[in-house]
């Protein structure tokens, strides 16, 4: 089976710029988005189709997906960044998420 | 603006079935779009269980494949998840979820609009 594979966790400093990879076997053929979680709520998307930005989503959120490696860039991170984030992809017939990074703003 | 609403029991026994009920609201299932169920053990990450088309096509995790049925209502704009013989594994909040899928260059697939969750727990 498809499998996605994230850092369990990223620190940051305020108002620098937070990089949170996915990997995966041959990840830049298909598709990556990411998810925001914050505690007690349900996922939000920040990231489709590798770099593209719902609406109501910062400029501080990019995304790219090359070889076998998607990155989500939150630059000038705040304090409300704090969550974890969750990559997924679509591997045939499968939807797959990745295990999660959480993401400290020290 | 779309709102999904998921329902049912929050307690279950184990070798029990799970039915959990997605109510949509302000979009009508039968226009389009995939629907699913992802859910979230306690302190983990999210795994998808599997998803509807509106016309009743579906795809399901391989490793939930043998106990788990979805299905949709458009008359009620509902769908349903049925998971058999569960055990305390089950445990877990879950979600629905619209999903976006397509084709642009690649497929994509992605999931755009979420439900708040309900919280089940399998225990004797």
């Amino acid at each position: 089976s498809y499998e996605l594979t994230q850092p369990p966790s990223v620190s940051v400093s305020p108002g620098q710029t937070a990089s949170i990879t996915c990997s995966g076997d041959k990840l830049g053929d298909t598709y990556a988005s990411w998810y925001q979680q914050k505690p007690g709520q349900s996922p939000v998307l920040v990231i489709y189709q590798d770099s593209k930005r719902p609406s109501g989503i910062p400029e501080r959120f990019s995304g790219s997906n090359s070889g076998n490696t998607a990155t989500l860039a939150i630059s000038e991170t705040q304090a409300m960044d704090e969550a974890d984030y969750y990559c997924q992809a679509w591997d045939s017939t499968t939807v797959v998420f990745g295990g999660g990074t959480k993401l400290t703003v020290l | 603006q779309v709102q999904l609403q998921e329902s049912g029991p929050g307690l279950g026994k184990p070798s029990e079935t799970l039915s959990l009920t997605c109510t949509v609201s302000a979009y009508s299932i039968s226009s389009g779009y995939y629907w699913g169920w992802i859910r979230q053990p306690p302190g983990k990450g999210l795994e998808w269980i599997g998803s509807i088309y509106h016309s009743g096509s579906t795809y399901y995790n391989p490793s939930l494949k043998s106990r788990v049925t979805i299905s949709v209502d458009t008359s009620k704009n509902q769908f349903s998840l049925k998971l058999t013989s569960v055990t305390a594994a089950d445990t877990a909040v879950y979600y629905c979820a619209r999903q976006q899928s397509g084709y642009d260059s690649l497929y994509y697939y992605y999931m755009d609009v979420w439900g708040k969750g309900t919280t089940v727990t399998v225990s004797s």
